[in-house]
């Protein structure tokens, strides 16, 4: 079956550091992956997604995530965090050919001020 | 309104009693989810419509879980003789069409307390 692991559930940034989270997944084809946000206490909003067309996917709030088939990863990154960023992040995985959607465990996001 | 809304946001229940969870998708979505998000667990998925029918019913926790669709639009989610570890946020998902880069939408959840 397909699955995401996410390393790290929690991770702690200063702000205007840089965001690192990461998202490995486990397939010998490369699914469709997705990173989405969740703010206190609303749903999940999707961040970015991988559909193959690039490997680099820049998303919303400044986020980008980067697929790279050789480390089977695709992990999200932002240049400078703010404070608003804290936040929970889940990446997800649909296989090729497939309708359901996987989810890893989630990071949560802390900026220190 | 234009997104996936889920009812009720909050519940409270007593241990043994039965419960339903209801989700109304984004109008015209073929695809529906529900998943369970629970303290340090993530998104579990317990089952996902095309249409009217489930054709993965696997991440069902038990057979007090259950759930159908009616219409091709509202789902229900109902757990019979709930216990103290049903006790999570429900989540609802829509998407227009299935498979691919598809993005699911979420509602925001039924905090579901089982005391």
């Amino acid at each position: 079956a397909q699955s995401v692991t996410q390393l790290g559930s929690h991770v702690s940034v200063s702000e205007g550091a840089l965001v690192l989270l990461r998202c490995n997944y486990s397939s010998s084809v490369p699914p469709y992956l997705f990173w989405y946000v969740q703010y206190p206490n609303q749903g999940l909003q999707l961040l970015l997604k991988y559909t193959s067309a690039a490997t680099l996917v820049k998303g919303i709030n400044g986020f980008e995530a980067e697929f790279k088939k050789s480390e089977t990863s695709f992990h999200l990154t932002k240049p400078s965090a703010h404070m608003s960023d804290a936040a929970e992040y889940f990446c997800a995985v649909r296989a090729t050919g497939a309708n359901n959607l996987f989810f890893g465990t989630g990071t949560r996001l802390t900026v220190i001020p | 309104g234009a997104g996936v809304s889920q009812s009720p946001s909050n519940k409270v229940t007593e241990k043994g009693k039965d419960v339903e969870l209801r989700c109304d998708p984004i109008s015209g979505h073929t695809a529906l989810y529900w998943y369970r998000q629970s303290l340090g667990q993530g998104l579990e998925f317990l089952i996902y419509f095309q249409g009217n029918s489930a054709p993965d019913k696997s991440g069902l926790p038990s057979d007090r879980f259950s759930a159908e669709r009616t219409g091709g639009s509202v789902s229900t989610l109902t757990i019979q003789r709930t216990q103290q570890e049903d006790s999570a946020v429900y989540l609802c998902a829509s998407s227009l069409v299935f498979g691919g880069h598809t993005e699911a939408f979420f509602g925001q959840g039924t905090r579901l307390t089982v005391v």
